[in-house]
Order: C-alpha cells, then sequence, then structure tokens
C-alpha cells in the first residue's frame, strides 16, 4: 500500500490566517491527490480533487498543489468555520489510502 | 442533491457477521460514473477505505479485508450493503458508505452521515 504522511499533525492558528498542510506519498502518484475537511461527529467533506481542482461549492480560499510526492493545501484567511480536522487521499492504487489528519485549532 | 444513509445495527457479538445497508435517494446505484462504496473510521482515529461496487458488478476490496468483505448492490431499492464476517473489537468504528466519482483521483464527493458499530460479547 502507499503510505500517506501528512505534517503537521496539528496546529493552532487564528482567523485570517494563511495556512497551510502538506501531504507526502511512499512513491509518485502523479496528480491523484484527494482532500478533505472532517468536523467533530460529522462525514468527511470534499474540498479538493485531482490535486488542485476545488469541489463544487467549495470557498476559493482553499488551494491545493503539488505533484509526485508532495502536494499541499492552502487555507488563505482561515474562517472560524475552517477549524476541523483535514485528511489527504491517494488514489494512484488500490487501495486507496488516507493521511492519519491534521487538526487546525482555535489559537 | 444526492443523500446516502446508513442503518444496521449499532452493537454486534465478537466472531458475527456485520450487515450494514446504505440507502441512495437523489441518484442511480445502476447507471456508470460511480462507485458506492464503504469507508470506517477507528476511534479517534483516521479513515480506512474497505471498498466499493460499480454497476455492473465489478467490486474492489481493500486486501487487509477481502477475505472477510462483501460488498452488494439491491438496485430495486437503491441501496447496497456491506457484510463483513468474523467481527472483532478491532473492527468497532464509524462505518461510512460515500459515492466516488469514476474518473481521474476518483473523489468520494457525497457521504452518508455515518454508523457507530461496537464489537463486544
Amino acid at each position: 500500500d502507499i503510505q500517506v504522511t501528512q505534517s503537521p499533525s496539528s496546529l493552532s492558528a487564528s482567523a485570517g490566517d494563511r495556512v497551510t498542510i502538506t501531504c507526502r506519498t511512499s512513491q509518485s502518484i502523479s496528480d491523484f491527490l484527494n482532500w478533505y475537511l472532517q468536523k467533530p461527529g460529522k462525514a468527511p467533506q470534499l474540498l479538493i480533487y485531482a490535486t488542485s481542482s476545488l469541489q463544487d461549492g467549495v470557498p476559493s480560499r482553499f488551494s491545493g498543489s503539488g505533484s509526485g510526492t508532495h502536494f499541499t493545501l492552502t487555507i488563505s484567511g482561515l474562517q472560524p468555520e475552517d477549524f476541523a480536522t483535514y485528511y489527504c487521499q491517494q488514489t494512484f492504487t488500490t487501495p486507496p489510502t488516507f493521511g492519519q489528519g491534521t487538526m487546525v485549532e482555535i489559537k | 442533491q444526492v443523500h446516502l444513509q446508513e442503518s444496521g445495527p449499532g452493537l454486534v457479538t465478537p466472531s458475527q457477521t456485520l450487515s450494514l445497508t446504505c440507502a441512495v435517494s437523489g441518484g442511480s446505484i445502476k447507471t456508470g460514473g460511480f462507485y458506492w462504496g464503504w469507508i470506517r473510521q477507528h476511534p479517534g482515529k483516521g479513515l480506512e477505505w474497505i471498498g466499493y461496487i460499480y454497476y455492473n458488478g465489478e467490486s474492489f476490496y481493500n486486501p487487509s479485508l477481502k477475505s472477510r468483505v462483501n460488498i452488494s448492490p439491491d438496485t430495486s431499492k437503491s441501496q447496497f450493503s456491506l457484510r463483513l464476517s468474523s467481527m472483532t473489537a478491532a473492527d468497532t468504528a464509524v462505518y461510512f458508505c460515500a459515492r466516488a466519482r469514476v474518473g481521474h483521483s476518483s473523489p468520494f464527493d457525497y457521504w452518508g452521515q455515518g454508523t457507530l458499530v461496537t464489537v463486544s460479547p
């Protein structure tokens, strides 16, 4: 299985901050990388697919970039509703695997 | 708007088989373009892909669970089911059903709310 490692595992930030989360994979996955947000007690929500494509209805403050084994999710101007746990997922090979998550907390 | 809803027992005895159903509305599992699958999340942990099915009957499973898992469609009722045999405490988790788009990166774009399954005597 392809291993997916996110960093940091958690971070504290203030509303309005620019936040970057990194996802690294154990082998090259081209751009087969998705990002999700999960709030406590809720299902994950798709934010970005294929590394940089914004899912319909997702605010433009979310953006993704990268290729190969190194990917980033950036939130430009953190909003109160963005405090949550973020997961990346590779779908280059089966089984698709997820990172361990990055919890974004209020400073 | 596609809506998915899981149903099934919240408590399973060790060694039993778990059966969960996912009811789909606002979309059809009988047409191409989407996979219909299951993902689980152990308490306080990350996400684990269990498997999914395609409308033509093709199924894809996580090798770590393949010997114990079966996902099947019920097109007459627009739902699909998960069966996971030989349950142990390690299978205690929240189980989500979800839809994945076929194609580039196959993201899960719609999810059910999830159902907690506890394995205990």
